[in-house]
C-alpha cells in the first residue's frame, strides 16, 4: 500500500529558529510533491510544491526533494508564532490522478 | 473573485438521512476532489473527477456518491449507508492531474 509518512510531533522551535519538517513516501514513481499548512479548524493552504530533485526556495520556505531516498522536507527560516500549525505533506503518485496525504506534523513556535 | 466555495459550513444530519454537500469552483479547473478528515488524522480521498461526466472512486468511497454534470460543480452526497459520517469534508480542485490542488473552506458534518 502506498504511504506517505510524517512524524506527528509536536515539533517545538523557538521564535527565529529554523523549523525542519520531514516526509517519506513509498511509491518510487511519485512525481509531484506538495506542502500544505493547516490551522486548527481550517482547510489546508498550499505553501510549496516541488517536482525535481534539489531545493526550491520561496521566501522563508525551502522545499527539498530527494527521490533516491524517497523523502521530501520543508524548512521554515526565521520561524514566527504565526507559523504554528499542522503541516501536511502530499504526494501525487507517479502517473496517478490523486494526492495522498500524510497525517501531518504539528509545529509550535514558542516566544 | 476566484476560488472554491463549499456550503454549508456546518451541517447536521439525523440517522438514516442522506445529505448533499455543495462544492463550486470558478477557477476553470478540470480536476475536482473530495476528501474526508477525521480529528488528528490526515486527509483521505473519497472521490475524484478529471473531467465533466466522469469520476472515480478514491480510497473510502463506500457510502458516498458524486456527480459531475458541470465543470464548476462537484456535489457529494453522504448516504445513510455511510456508518460513521461525522467528519470534516474538504473539496479541492486543480488545473489538471499532477498539479497543485486548492481547497475550499470545508463542511463540518455532524450526525445527531
Amino acid at each position: 500500500q502506498k504511504e506517505v509518512e510524517q512524524n506527528s510531533g509536536p515539533l517545538s522551535v523557538p521564535e527565529g529558529a529554523i523549523a525542519s519538517l520531514n516526509c517519506t513516501y513509498s511509491d518510487r514513481g511519485s512525481q509531484s510533491f506538495f506542502w500544505y499548512r493547516q490551522y486548527s479548524g481550517k482547510s489546508p493552504e498550499l505553501i510549496m510544491f516541488i517536482y525535481s530533485n534539489g531545493d526550491k526556495e520561496d521566501g522563508r520556505f525551502t522545499a527539498q526533494l530527494n527521490k533516491a531516498s524517497q523523502y521530501v522536507s520543508l524548512l521554515i527560516r526565521d520561524s514566527q508564532p504565526s507559523d504554528s500549525a499542522t503541516y501536511l505533506c502530499a504526494v501525487n503518485e507517479g502517473g496517478g490522478n490523486k494526492l495522498t496525504f500524510g497525517t501531518g506534523t504539528q509545529l509550535k513556535v514558542e516566544l | 473573485d476566484g476560488g472554491i466555495t463549499q456550503s454549508p459550513k456546518y451541517l447536521f444530519r439525523k440517522e438514516g438521512q442522506n445529505v448533499t454537500l455543495s462544492c463550486e469552483q470558478n477557477l476553470n479547473h478540470d480536476a475536482m476532489y473530495w476528501y474526508r478528515q477525521d480529528p488528528g488524522q490526515g486527509l483521505r480521498l473519497i472521490y475524484y473527477s478529471q473531467i465533466v461526466n466522469d469520476f472515480q472512486k478514491g480510497d473510502i468511497a463506500e457510502g458516498y456518491s458524486v456527480s459531475r454534470e458541470k465543470k464548476e460543480s462537484f456535489p457529494l452526497t453522504v448516504t445513510s449507508a455511510q456508518k460513521n459520517p461525522t467528519a470534516f469534508y474538504l473539496c479541492a480542485s486543480s488545473i489538471k492531474q499532477n498539479t497543485e490542488a486548492f481547497f475550499g473552506q470545508g463542511t463540518r458534518l455532524t450526525v445527531v
